[in-house]
């Protein structure tokens, strides 16, 4: 069985972009979670998403903001991009919607110059 | 409000010998306990976990175990290998809001 894929593995980009990463979960599992890890934060709960919608949301500013789709890929979006947001925006996928037992992708590696 | 802590940052071991890595947590509601190891440019991979219905959990070389009352819980690798060596992640939820907390993380080196 695959596990969770997430594209692009890098990107820069320069201050006030945008950005979108994108994540495709393990085959039949429905839920979604999206963390950023930083040196010195460690990893942070962005958001989770199941069946479409938000089912809860981290401490980080309206800029983060994320969806899911019917087949349960899910995209998140970063709007004006500031230096703090240079990190390692991880995706995870679990059955049903369980925060039990997560299997997370690789990583999009996003450096904010 | 930091409600899961790792203390010390990093480990150093010999190969062979036993690694306990150390987890505190300020919430009470936690009732789920993971540990996740991570190499660098991979994401965290799941490692084992426990109820807050159990004091210990085994799976082979790595046992964690709760103490409910001091809300502690370790993770004994044994014997510890060169292999094992990553940043080890101690992660918490309670069940009902579909988020782990995670602590920051404890690096561990073992020596050949």
């Amino acid at each position: 069985k695959a596990g969770v894929t997430q594209t692009p593995r890098y990107l820069i980009k320069t201050r006030g972009q945008q950005v979108t990463l994108s994540c495709s979960p393990i085959s039949g599992h429905r839920s979604v979670s999206w963390y950023q890890q930083t040196p010195g934060q460690g990893l942070q709960f962005l958001f989770e998403y199941f069946s479409e919608t938000q089912r809860n949301k981290g401490n980080f500013p309206g800029r983060f903001s994320g969806r899911q789709f019917s087949n349960s890929r899910s995209e998140m979006n970063v709007s004006t991009l500031e230096l703090g947001d240079s990190a390692l925006y991880l995706c995870a996928s679990s059955l049903a919607g369980t925060a039990y037992e997560q299997y997370f992708g690789p990583g999009t590696r996003l450096t904010v110059t | 409000d930091q409600q899961v802590k790792q203390n010390s940052p990093s480990l150093s071991v010999q190969e062979g010998r036993i690694s306990i890595l150390n987890c505190d947590y300020t919430n009470s509601m936690f009732d789920y306990f993971l540990w996740y190891k991570k190499y660098p440019a991979e994401g965290p991979t799941f490692l084992i976990s426990i109820s807050s219905i159990k004091d210990k959990n085994e799976d082979g070389r790595f046992t964690v175990f709760l103490n409910k009352s001091a809300k502690h819980l370790s993770l004994h690798i044994v014997p510890s290998q060169p292999g094992d060596s990553a940043v080890y992640f101690c992660a918490a939820s309670d069940g009902s809001n579909y988020k782990l907390t995670f602590g920051k993380g404890t690096l561990l080196t073992v020596n050949p």
